[in-house]
């Protein structure tokens, strides 16, 4: 299958500072990736949809101006958490799309402190 | 009602067990069916997917679609300590274009040894 790589794979931060996640497919071009976001033993909260050299669209609820999300090349997505506070710790999930099928990143795991 | 429904479990058999894995759904156009294995702190890694309905068998694995029920089943042969992971069902209308999945609430799976 597909390879997705997920960087950095742990981050802790202060308050109020910016963190950016990277996501790469590894061994095939993604017109389309997905952020999402996971809280204990629940499931994956779509956060938005990034597209290659288009503005990313995010799902209901999610602040676009908190949650950056950039994807300058067909193999790589950046979601940069703004501001971070305590509130924004969770596990960070990227996906890539090829046809049919998403293929998952390993996640970040974000700490705010 | 949600899109779709799965039980969370937690599901508990021992060692050797067929495991059976359920997943409905209301949207009659999913045509798009995936299964996922999520271990502990890990992103979600693809085991099966099928179209439309019909069977689909992977070595221990075997994916069941049931348009007519609205309902999908995966099934696990000989189960291992190894399968004790999350497994979460995803479902999806198309390929193309702007589609997002659908995903189950997960199921929390422990096999015994």
């Amino acid at each position: 299958g597909a390879v997705v790589s997920q960087h950095p794979s742990r981050v802790i931060c202060k308050s109020g500072t910016s963190v950016k996640i990277e996501c790469r497919s590894l061994d095939f071009q993604a017109t389309t990736m997905f952020w999402y976001r996971q809280f204990p033993k629940q499931s994956l909260m779509l956060m938005a949809t990034s597209n290659e050299g288009s503005k990313a669209t995010y799902e209901q609820g999610v602040e676009k101006d908190k949650f950056l999300i950039n994807h300058a090349s067909l193999t790589l997505s950046t979601l940069t958490v703004t501001s971070a506070h305590p509130e924004d710790s969770s596990f960070y999930i990227c996906s890539a799309r090829v046809p049919g099928l998403q293929y998952f990143g390993p996640g970040t795991r974000l700490l705010v402190l | 009602q949600k899109e779709v429904e799965q039980d969370p479990g937690p599901l508990s058999v021992p060692e050797g067990a067929i495991v059976s894995l359920n997943c409905t759904y209301s949207n009659s156009a999913f045509q798009y069916f995936m299964w996922y294995r999520q271990y502990s702190r890990k992103g979600p890694e693809l085991l099966m997917y099928t179209y439309s309905s019909g069977n689909k068998e992977d070595g221990r694995f075997t994916a069941q679609v049931d348009k007519s029920s609205k309902y999908i089943s995966l099934f696990i042969r000989d189960s291992q300590p190894s399968d004790s992971a999350t497994y979460l069902c995803a479902m999806s209308p198309a390929t193309s274009g702007t589609y997002k999945y659908i995903f189950g609430t997960g199921t929390r799976l422990k096999v015994l040894a």
